[in-house]
């Protein structure tokens, strides 16, 4: 597609309950990243995807967020047993290198 | 440790007046460096970037930047700000050879008539 595509835009749970975040890259971009946006805590890198590997998912904050991306292209991010401090915009970028990232527009998450 | 400091949260200026925006970051070598603005609701989009060379680099909506490797800064500027750049700006860093961003806390930019 033309740019980066995350769904769902807003997502609203319950506490415990668990949700997956959707992105859809732009075509032939091979690297893939999860960020969080907290109030106040700015961007944190959560993940980063080359192809379908994870060579660095150190900022992942628990174990009970997890990532996996298939065929080189969508990406799912997991959290489980959500809790209230996971309410957050979560962005996701794609880049074909050379420093050349495109963000998109974000999930944001609430957790009551 | 590499960090990437924009040590103003919040920042008002008069529509009209001209704008700096500070980064300072943190790095044993020269990084590439980034500025995004981030309006409500909506993602990030890239003003501009400096890999190396000129030293004052040209971005979009009228916005430039310029390396100072001596004081590790990558200021924003513009010289009149219009209401509609009302918005967040996140400085960026590109460690070399570590292939993902870390950013700034950000900086809100409020215009007032």
């Amino acid at each position: 597609g033309a740019g980066v595509s995350q769904s769902p835009s807003n997502k609203v749970t319950e506490k415990g309950k668990d949700v997956e975040l959707r992105c859809d890259p732009i075509s032939g971009h091979t690297a893939l990243y999860w960020y969080r946006q907290s109030l106040g805590q700015g961007l944190e890198f959560l993940i980063y995807f080359q192809g379908n590997s994870a060579p660095d998912k150190s900022g992942l904050p628990s174990d009970r967020f997890s990532a996996e991306r298939t065929g080189g292209s969508v990406s799912t991010l997991t959290i489980q047993r959500t809790q209230q401090e996971d309410s957050a915009v979560y962005l996701c970028a794609s880049s074909r290198g050379q420093a050349d990232y495109t963000f998109g527009s974000g999930t944001r998450l609430t957790v009551v | 440790a590499q960090s990437v400091t924009q040590p103003d949260i919040h920042i008002t200026v008069s529509e009209g007046a001209s704008l700096e925006l500070r980064c300072n970051y943190s790095y044993g070598a020269t990084p590439y460096l980034f500025w995004y603005v981030q309006s409500p609701g909506q993602g990030l989009q890239l003003l501009l970037k400096y890999f190396s060379g000129d030293t004052l680099v040209q971005g979009i909506k009228g916005f430039e930047a310029e390396f100072k490797r001596s004081q590790s800064s990558f200021n924003l500027r513009k010289p009149s700000v219009h209401w509609s750049d009302a918005a967040e700006y996140f400085c960026a860093v590109e460690d070399f050879g570590n292939e993902k961003l870390t950013f700034g806390t950000g900086t809100r930019l409020t215009i007032i008539p």
